[in-house]
Formats: C-alpha cells, sequence, structure tokens
C-alpha cells in the first residue's frame, strides 16, 4: 500500500483557513486521494477525494500537485468543530479499503 | 446522507466471555462492510473486509478465529469477540461502502469494548 506522510499536529484559529499536507511520493497511477477525519470518541466521517484535478465541495478543497506527489486539504473558515484527527489516504480505484496512517491533529482555537 | 449504526455503543465483559458487535447500513445496502480496532491514541488497523453471503478476508496478524464475522445480509454486519481478555479491549468501528470500487466509506460511531 503506498504510504502517505502527514505533520503530527496543527494549530489554527478559528475563522482562519487551514492548509493541512500530505506527502504520497510513491503513489500510483491508480491510486485516489481520500481525506478522511474523526472527532474524539466518534468514527471517521468523509470528507473529500480526488484523482487528478482539485476538488471542492461543501466541507473542504483538495489541492492535488501537478506531479501527485503531494496534496493539501483545505478548510477555508476553520471553526472549533473542524477539531479532529485528519487522514490522507491513498486506495487504488478497483479496492475499497482504506490504511489509515498516523493523520494531522487539528487544533482550532477561539 | 448514508448512515450506519453499531449497538452496543458501550460493553464490558469478563475476561473469557464473547461479546458480539453489530453493524448495520440503515438506509443503504452495503455491498462491502469492514471492520477496524483502534486503540487509545493511535490511528484505526483495519482488520477484516466482509462480503454479503462470502467468507471474510481477514488482515495479516488477525485471527480469524478469534474474530468472527458474520455478514448475512446487504445491511448487517457482525464482529464476536471470542474469548475475550483484557488486550482486547479497544474501540471496534465498523464502515459500509455501497459498491466495490465506491468513492465513500460510511463509518459507524464505534463501539468501546472493555474487558476486565
Amino acid at each position: 500500500d503506498a504510504k502517505t506522510t502527514q505533520p503530527n499536529s496543527m494549530e489554527s484559529n478559528e475563522e482562519e483557513p487551514v492548509h493541512l499536507p500530505c506527502n504520497h511520493s510513491t503513489i500510483s497511477g491508480t491510486d485516489y486521494i481520500h481525506w478522511y477525519r474523526q472527532l474524539p470518541s466518534q468514527g471517521p466521517e468523509y470528507v473529500i477525494h480526488g484523482l487528478t484535478s482539485n476538488v471542492n465541495n461543501r466541507m473542504a478543497s483538495l489541492a492535488i500537485a501537478e506531479d501527485r506527489k503531494s496534496s493539501t486539504l483545505i478548510l477555508h473558515r476553520a471553526t472549533l468543530r473542524d477539531a479532529a484527527v485528519y487522514y490522507c489516504i491513498l486506495s487504488p480505484y478497483n479496492t475499497d479499503k482504506l490504511i489509515f496512517g498516523t493523520g494531522t491533529r487539528l487544533q482550532v482555537f477561539p | 446522507g448514508a448512515v450506519v449504526s453499531q449497538h452496543p455503543s458501550r460493553v464490558i465483559c469478563k475476561s473469557g466471555t464473547s461479546v458480539k458487535i453489530e453493524c448495520r447500513s440503515l438506509d443503504f445496502q452495503a455491498t462491502t462492510m469492514f471492520w477496524y480496532r483502534q486503540f487509545p491514541k493511535q490511528s484505526l488497523m483495519l482488520m477484516a473486509t466482509s462480503n454479503e453471503g462470502s467468507k471474510a478476508t481477514y488482515e495479516q496478524g488477525v485471527e480469524k478465529d478469534k474474530f468472527l464475522i458474520n455478514h448475512a445480509s446487504l445491511t448487517l454486519s457482525t464482529l464476536t469477540v471470542t474469548s475475550a481478555h483484557p488486550e482486547d479491549s479497544s474501540f471496534y468501528i465498523c464502515s459500509a461502502s455501497r459498491a466495490i470500487g465506491a468513492d465513500t466509506q460510511y463509518f459507524g460511531p464505534g463501539t468501546r469494548l472493555t474487558v476486565l
């Protein structure tokens, strides 16, 4: 399974944008980039995913580097409810398996 | 949105007993369900992949005789922890996907198992 590297933790102030980086230098051409987040004592929640092009949805934006070796999850205006562990996961197109790494713990301060 | 439930949310049992955890997809049919385990301050570890009507596929290092998985219908999968011991105490989480290669997995809220 292709590996991702994320910072252990990041901090943000409320209502500021947050850029969560993810490196995946061994990504293959068929790997999708998924982002999930996990709030304390809850199951993970889908955030966004993409293959090559940048993606936007109501929760966040995903910016994918041209060589696909890195990506950035963008939360446009952080709220206290966005405090969670964010996981960047690579998953081939023909499988449902998600192998979670250590993720980035995001703290949001009022 | 798609909702996945788990029951029970918390369970405490004595060492040596077996515990069954249910995972249900409430408003969709789940082709595939997954079971994860998460120890405190650690990431999720995939235990097994479960397809309706067939045997589960276990990840390397996960004992299939200890963690029995039954995927009886397209909306229900169960995980039974047999002869539980204190080291099996963990947060067990299931997820479900609508189809193979689906874009999204929907996760349950988790079950906190404590073995005394």
